[in-house]
């Protein structure tokens, strides 16, 4: 059973359009993020959620807007996409740091290769 | 904020020869986590450390939290192919009661035929 799962894997569209990517995570986890991965490979935390309440946003356009229906859901939405949208986003989740703490890691996702044309 | 130095950014190596990356910081870390990230795939936990001078390996890999706490690195004894990929050194700290893992930029291995 795939852990951390995202849908769609790839995503064209139009910029202007309006998209959603689904993440799911069967391990039982408290806390759930969005990255985005550019095209240097940099990886930077968006949003973290933990019990489907948001706990880090961190300098992201509004137009991105995580939805956690429960704890073991993250999507996020995406309105009016720009050409630098273009990236790989991966959810992963892991549990909840205020009680793991320093013995904390992350399960990843395998990722969705957005292009915005 | 804090901010972590990983290099290199890029190896290009022979099989069989070792690996060696770091991070580094100015602040103190609490614990340091080494990432690997296959092609087309989510980065996978290799190693974790919790606590100043530990040195943990995992097969071929090897890390070390540093004295000061404030850098780890990642050795690969004779690398196989399956070795590529991109290594993400993480580090997390206690700011105000709240914990936060912060990430370097990434050491991208690429081995040479």
């Amino acid at each position: 059973d795939t852990a951390v799962s995202q849908t769609p894997k790839y995503l064209v569209t139009q910029m202007g359009n309006d998209k959603s990517i689904k993440c799911e995570q069967n391990l039982g986890h408290d806390t759930m993020y969005w990255y985005k991965q550019d095209s240097k490979k940099f990886l930077k935390i968006m949003f973290s959620y933990n019990n489907k309440e948001l706990i880090i946003n961190e300098t992201v356009p509004n137009r991105f807007s995580p939805k956690s229906p429960d704890k073991a859901h993250l999507n996020l939405h995406i309105n009016s996409l720009e050409l630098g949208d273009s990236a790989v986003y991966f959810c992963a989740s892991s549990q909840d740091l205020r009680t793991s703490g320093l013995y904390n890691e992350q399960f990843f996702g395998p990722g969705t290769r957005l292009t915005v044309l | 904020g804090q901010q972590l130095n990983q290099s290199p950014q890029s190896m290009f190596i022979q099989e069989g020869e070792d690996v060696s990356m770091n991070c580094t910081s100015s602040s103190i870390f609490n614990t340091w986590l080494w990432y690997k990230q296959d092609p087309g795939e989510g980065p996978v936990l290799l190693i974790a450390l919790y606590k100043a001078g530990e040195l943990t390996s995992n097969g071929r890999l090897t890390a070390q939290f540093g004295i000061t706490r404030k850098d780890s690195f990642l050795n690969i004894s004779a690398s196989i192919p399956s070795d590529v990929g991109i290594y993400f050194c993480a580090g997390l700290v206690v700011v105000d009661s709240n914990y936060q893992l912060i990430w370097g930029a990434g050491t991208k291995l690429i081995i040479k035929p």
